[in-house]
């Protein structure tokens, strides 16, 4: 049982190119969320999904796009890189995505470092 | 705006001491409180959670205190031990919706 895998752990790019952080999960949890997180600032939400199909914007969207074309997957599109995506980015995912019980609780990954030179 | 203000930025506790983490919020629809512990290089992990109807909730070492009226919740780390050194994050949640984190507290437990 993997949980939540996300790759590239590292990348190094360059102003304006484009990139797709991976995320898949094996916990057949319908929620799965994508975070950023810089020093001092937490967490915050770039994007979430509630199942196949279905996306929504979080508190930082601007700059990424998502999809979800199937339950395990939901990657991370930086289209036009700019320095101020340089974070580390992880994703999470839940069972359901409300309430308070156990099938709320978010499993992360290990996180992608995102650099941009 | 960050909805749920989490203090100190950073803490440095001697081994054995009380660790103690403060959170404040202000939307009272917020119904669930998580704290995730993350150490460095690993993504954060649910520690302990409590709902808004329950004062108190202990786990081990680990106490969540909520006062309701007062839009507060803290994280007591009791005989606090050099392993415990990590980032903790408060979090809150309305149902339906995703987690609003705290800007984390980087805890040093010193030997």
């Amino acid at each position: 049982n993997a949980g939540v895998t996300q790759t590239p752990k590292f990348r190094i790019l360059k102003i304006g190119q484009s990139m797709t952080l991976q995320c898949a999960q094996d916990m057949n949890h319908n929620y799965m969320y994508w975070y950023r997180q810089d020093p001092g600032m937490g967490l915050k939400l770039i994007y979430y999904s509630v199942g196949a199909g279905i996306t929504d914007k979080g508190e930082v969207p601007n700059g990424y796009n998502v999809s979800r074309s199937t339950t395990e997957d939901f990657p991370l599109r930086l289209e036009l890189a700019a320095p101020s995506q340089t974070s580390v980015y992880f994703c999470a995912s839940s069972y359901s995505g409300g309430g308070p019980s156990g099938a709320n609780v978010l499993t992360f990954g290990a996180g992608s470092r995102l650099t941009v030179l | 705006q960050q909805q749920v203000k989490q203090s100190p930025q950073s803490l440095i506790v001697q081994k054995g001491g009380i660790s103690i983490i403060n959170c404040a919020y202000e939307n009272t629809a917020f119904d669930y409180f998580p704290w995730y512990q993350q150490f460095p290089g690993k993504g954060p992990a649910l520690l302990i959670a409590i709902r808004p109807d329950v004062s108190e909730k202990k786990e081990g070492r680990f106490t969540i205190s909520f006062n309701k009226s007062a839009k507060q919740f803290s994280l007591h780390i009791m005989d606090s031990q050099p392993g415990d050194s990590a980032t903790y994050f408060c979090a809150a949640l309305i149902t339906g919706y995703a987690l609003n984190f705290g800007k984390g507290t980087s805890l040093l437990v010193t030997p």
